[in-house]
This record gives structure tokens, sequence and C-alpha cells, in this order.
């Protein structure tokens, strides 16, 4: 069965810094999805990403997906205390059931 | 306009009663599912409806058992609930197909006395 490993585990930065997340596949990824949980919230969709080598950006958070489509990397660029939260990657879980396997997990805090 | 909604938030109850957790979704989705987040946050899918149909059941005691009375609802009734219940319950919705966002409910928090 497919696996997603997500490092760091948790991440503190100072605001202003730049921060990389990283999300490593045990296979092939078809499909990547980036989430973000606040405590207390749901998971809010950031980005999807499908084909070798695609980027995406929303503000200032950027995800690539690598050539080989098995690592995926979350860009965040000059930190602010409201990108704190849990960035969770995603993968669909194969077949066309639509189920998503997720990572651990990232705690993210921005120190002000 | 909440686009995926559970009810209760909360939900604190004794070991060996039975509860239930509803969620809607206003999207028009035709595939809904209900996610477990343990104390470690680990997200794991634990079942999955389209038009009403289960098509996803993952290992889950059988003490679990959802209802999709129509598309737009799908709800998760557990029976003589368990200390190691204790997680957060997520609520999903999403159009069937890969690469089809999924989009998630703010969580029940259920807690075993």
């Amino acid at each position: 069965s497919q696996e997603l490993e997500q490092s760091p585990q948790s991440l503190i930065v100072q605001e202003g810094k730049n921060l990389t997340i990283n999300c490593t596949s045990s296979k092939t990824l078809y499909g990547l999805y980036w989430y973000k949980q606040k405590y207390g919230e749901g998971l809010i969709f950031l980005m999807m990403l499908q084909k070798g080598g695609e980027e995406k950006s929303h503000e200032k958070i950027t995800a690539k997906l690598d050539e080989k489509k098995q690592q995926s990397s979350l860009h965040i660029t000059a930190s602010q205390p409201s990108h704190a939260g849990i960035y969770l990657c995603g993968a669909d879980g194969g077949g066309s059931q639509g189920n998503l396997i997720f990572g651990k997990g990232t705690k993210l805090s921005v120190k002000p | 306009d909440t686009a995926v909604s559970q009810t209760p938030k909360y939900l604190v109850t004794q070991m060996g009663n039975d509860k239930s957790i509803k969620c809607e979704q206003n999207l028009g989705h035709d595939t809904m599912y209900w996610y477990k987040q343990d104390s470690k946050k680990f997200l794991k899918i634990m079942f999955s409806y389209n038009n009403k149909e289960l098509i996803i059941n993952e290992t889950v005691p059988n003490r679990f058992s959802p209802k999709s009375p129509d598309k737009a609802h799908l709800n998760l009734h557990i029976n003589s609930l368990e200390l190691g219940d204790s997680a957060v319950y997520f609520c999903a919705s999403s159009q069937l197909g890969s690469n089809q966002p999924q989009h998630f409910g703010d969580g029940t928090r259920l807690s075993i006395l």
C-alpha cells in the first residue's frame, strides 16, 4: 500500500523567513494534494498537482511535484503568523474511488 | 454558506453509549467520506459513499455504521463506544474520480469517558 512520508514533523520559524516542507511517496503519485489544518478546524484545500515537474503558486505558497512524481515540496516565502498550522499532503489512494491517503503532517509555528 | 457541515462539533460521552454524527454538503458533490484523525494527527479513510452507495469500507469495526439518506448527507452511527474511539472524525465530499479535491468539514471531536 502507498505511504506518504512528510518532513520535517514540526518546524518553528521566525516571521519573515522562508521554509520548505517535503512529502515523499513510496509509489508514483497520480494526484498530490496539499491541505492546511488549523486547530479546531477542518482541512483547507491549498493545491493539487498532477504532472511531473508541475508547479503551482497561491499567494506566498508554492508547491512542486518532481519529474518522477514521487516527491512534492511546499515552499512558503516570507512566512507570517497566519501560515501557522498543520500541513498535510495527500495522494489518491488508487483506483477511481477517490479516497485520499495522507502523510502524518508537518506542524508549522511562526514566531512574530 | 458552509460547504461541508458536521454536527455536533464536540461530543463527550461514556463508554458503551451509542452516538451519531451528521454531515451535510451543499456543493453538489456525488461522493462523501468519513475520515478518522487520531491523537497523533494521523488522518485515515473509514468510509466512502457515491450516490448513496458504499464504495469504500476500510478495516473499521462493525460498531461503526454509515448511512447516506441522499447524496448530500452522510451520517455516522457508532454503537457501544470504546475508549479507543476517541478521535476527531472528519466528513468530506468531492466529485468521484481521481484528481478531484476533497472539501472537509470542521470535524467532530469525540471524547469517551
